[in-house]
């Protein structure tokens, strides 16, 4: 069964910073790999989508990458703002019911 | 842009009624997925439908049931709902070209926050 983990469940930064968000799971056999924004009682914003063959992908001051034999994805974000504030959810496609499984989230607050 | 539409962002109804939630996507996508979302648990999967009148159970079906008359148009039912149901629901649908579904993203509406009382 496939399992995704995102540690740890919060982290504030002060504005500016770089930072990284880490996702690891389980079963490396996916399809692809999807990073998600969720504000505060909103619906979830996709962000990223890596498929399985890509190493990575870039979206302004966003990047994710993929490490599918490691079991690793990481989220970029350059130069932090403070409406970068948000949780961050990783999901991996995988499975033989072709399903998203999804971590529980990083809450991120850039402090200004 | 892909635009999902949950009917009501909050609702509050009470133990024993019957509840519809519904969803509409305005992208002729295939696939329309139910999650319910709770804080220490994360998203989960309910229900969800490849195609008109197709339903695949989740990983959470008990208690719930689903329709997709239209292809645009997923419901979700809770037959008797249940305290235990308080929740956020949300509703997502992805394109699914000829070679299955796995490799097109999910986009997702704002979500409904149901209270049982």
């Amino acid at each position: 069964k496939q399992e995704v983990t995102q540690i740890p469940a919060a982290l504030s930064v002060p504005e500016g910073e770089n930072l990284v968000l880490n996702c690891s799971f389980t079963d490396s056999a996916i399809y692809n790999l999807q990073w998600f924004r969720q504000d505060p009682g909103k619906g979830l914003t996709s962000l990223l989508l890596i498929q399985s063959s890509q190493r990575e992908q870039t979206s302004g001051r966003l990047n994710a990458s993929l490490d599918k034999s490691s079991g690793r994805s990481t989220l970029y974000i350059a130069a932090s703002q403070p409406g970068d504030s948000a949780t961050y959810l990783c999901a991996v496609f995988s499975g033989a019911n072709s399903k998203l499984t999804f971590g529980k989230g990083i809450t991120l607050s850039v402090r200004p | 842009d892909v635009k999902v539409t949950q009917s009501s962002r909050y609702l509050v109804k009470r133990t024993g009624e019957k509840v519809f939630l519904e969803c509409v996507q305005d992208m002729d996508h295939e696939n329309m997925f139910w999650y319910r979302q709770d804080p220490g648990l994360g998203l989960r999967l309910i229900y969800f439908s490849y195609d008109v009148k197709m339903k695949e159970k989740g990983d959470i079906p008990e208690g719930y049931s689903v329709s997709r008359e239209k292809k645009e148009r997923f419901s979700l039912i809770l037959e008797s709902a249940s305290t235990n149901q308080t929740s956020m629901y949300l509703c997502a649908s992805s394109f699914s070209p000829s070679e299955g579904l796995r490799n097109q993203p999910q986009h997702f509406g704002d979500g409904t926050r149901l209270s049982i009382l």
